[in-house]
């Protein structure tokens, strides 16, 4: 059963507007909240996170929004660039489970010129 | 440079043969993980370590094996076993096995068995 889940799996989105990504979890025991970004053939890279003791993290263009009580969180990137078009990953993470991560399925964002 | 090393890169196997795929880090990292990724699905966990000479089964870890001998070192071998071998995996490591470490990802190995 996926405890995380990605239910957009493209998106598209003009250069210059707010590209945004959502992700929502099934599992409360979860309390650490990852972004990974990846390209083709390539491995994932960490993007950014946010903890469950806050609802907001910033980081340059992405700013990752956390909803505990509605078990879920978004990723959105302003000003979206065509650099960014990617599949994006949400995963989520507890300290019961070791560090261990669950995934969703991904988004493929496309950013056009 | 740090970092971590997945070889080959592309790796073709006839069906019943075990195969092994490599992942080395020089992070210095206790913990690694390895994922298998299918089209349209997230990544999935196999396996994962959090200390040399120990490991722990993940989601889908029937019909592949690992073993930490080094602290740099997590090999995964795809065995006979494993029914649907055909995958992107990917190695990844993180400082210690806890949430606020971030894992970092080796390049990926793409298996195809026929």
């Amino acid at each position: 059963d996926q405890q995380v889940k990605q239910n957009s799996p493209s998106l598209s989105v003009q250069e210059g507007r707010i590209s945004i990504l959502n992700c929502d979890y099934t599992n409360s025991m979860f309390d650490y909240f990852l972004w990974y970004k990846k390209y083709p053939a390539e491995g994932p890279t960490f993007l950014i996170s946010i903890s469950s003791i806050k609802d907001k993290n910033e980081d340059g263009r992405f700013t990752v929004f956390l909803n505990k009580s509605a078990k879920h969180l978004s990723l959105h990137i302003v000003p979206s660039q065509p650099g960014d078009s990617a599949v994006y990953f949400c995963a989520a993470s507890s300290r019961s489970t070791l560090g261990r991560l669950y995934f969703g399925r991904g988004t493929q964002l496309t950013v056009w010129p | 440079d740090g970092g971590i090393t997945q070889s080959p890169k592309y790796l073709f196997r006839k069906e019943g043969q075990n195969v092994t795929l490599s992942c080395e880090q020089n992070l210095n990292h206790d913990a690694m993980y390895w994922y298998r990724q299918d089209p349209g699905q997230g990544l999935r966990l196999i396996y994962y370590s959090q200390i040399v000479n120990d490991f722990q089964k993940g989601d889908i870890a029937e019909g592949y094996s690992v073993s930490r001998e080094k602290k740099e070192s997590f090999p995964l071998t795809v065995t006979s076993a494993q029914k649907n071998p055909t995958a992107f995996y990917l190695c990844a490591s993180s400082i210690r096995s806890q949430p606020i470490y971030e894992q970092y990802f080796g390049p990926g190995t793409r298996l195809t068995v026929t």
